[in-house]
């Protein structure tokens, strides 16, 4: 069965950078594209980019100001999400999912990952 | 950005009763929506896409409708392990996917 399973909880200070990986199972990893998005606590989800696990090619949300990257590792099957520069607003949990074949709709999500900012 | 809109931000129904959810979109998006039950602790789950169509494993008795800007999320006799946040999503033109603030169903 499909699986993503994510790294584990993390406890940055201000001004640090994260990288947080997403492990996939159960499928052919170049043959889809991995999304990662975001909820902070009280708030909406929050998409952040998208990565296409074949070329690597890429696609980011403008609100994160160039701070994130995605990337991939095609022979671990694993998508990583990178954020520097963090800030306090950037205590969320962050999510890999896979979206279906053929449109943008997420029908695999990770657990989760917890990001705490605090100085 | 196509900004999400769900109403009621809360919704209290009594189990064996119908819920109905909805979502609007600030511009057209035709039938690029989806609809998704996330629970505390869990990963969000797909329930709908395409405004309409139950993905895998989804019971008939949720349902969706709508197009251009304004969708439904109904479910018919609520189970316990309905109550749950509920969010809509649209694909339509992204970057960005956008998804709306939640509905909270909770029980009665």
């Amino acid at each position: 069965q499909v699986l993503l399973v994510q790294s584990g909880a993390e406890v940055k200070k201000p001004g640090a950078s994260v990288k947080l990986s997403c492990k996939a199972s159960g499928y052919t990893f170049t043959h889809y594209s991995m999304h990662w998005v975001r909820q902070a606590p009280g708030q909406r989800l929050e998409w952040m980019g998208w990565i296409n696990c074949n070329t690597g090619d890429t696609k980011y949300s403008q609100n994160f100001q160039g701070r994130v990257t995605l990337t991939r590792d095609t022979s671990s099957s694993t998508a990583y999400m990178e954020l520097s520069s963090l800030i306090s607003e950037d205590t969320a949990v962050y999510f890999c999912a896979r979206p279906v074949n053929y449109a943008d709709y997420l029908d695999f999500w990770g657990q989760g990952t917890l990001v705490t900012v605090s100085s | 950005e196509i900004v999400m809109t769900q109403s009621p931000a809360t919704l209290s129904v009594s189990p064996g009763e119908r819920a109905t959810l909805s979502c609007r979109a600030s511009q057209n998006i035709g039938i690029n929506l989806a609809w998704y039950q996330h629970k505390v602790g869990q990963a969000p789950r797909l329930l709908i896409y395409d405004t309409s169509s139950r993905a895998t494993g989804i019971p008939g008795r949720f349902s969706g409708s709508g197009s251009g800007t304004e969708f439904t999320l109904t479910i018919d006799s609520l189970q316990s392990e309905d109550f749950a946040i509920y969010f809509c999503q649209q694909n339509n033109k992204w970057p960005p996917l956008t998804f709306g603030g939640g509905t909270k169903v909770e029980i009665k």
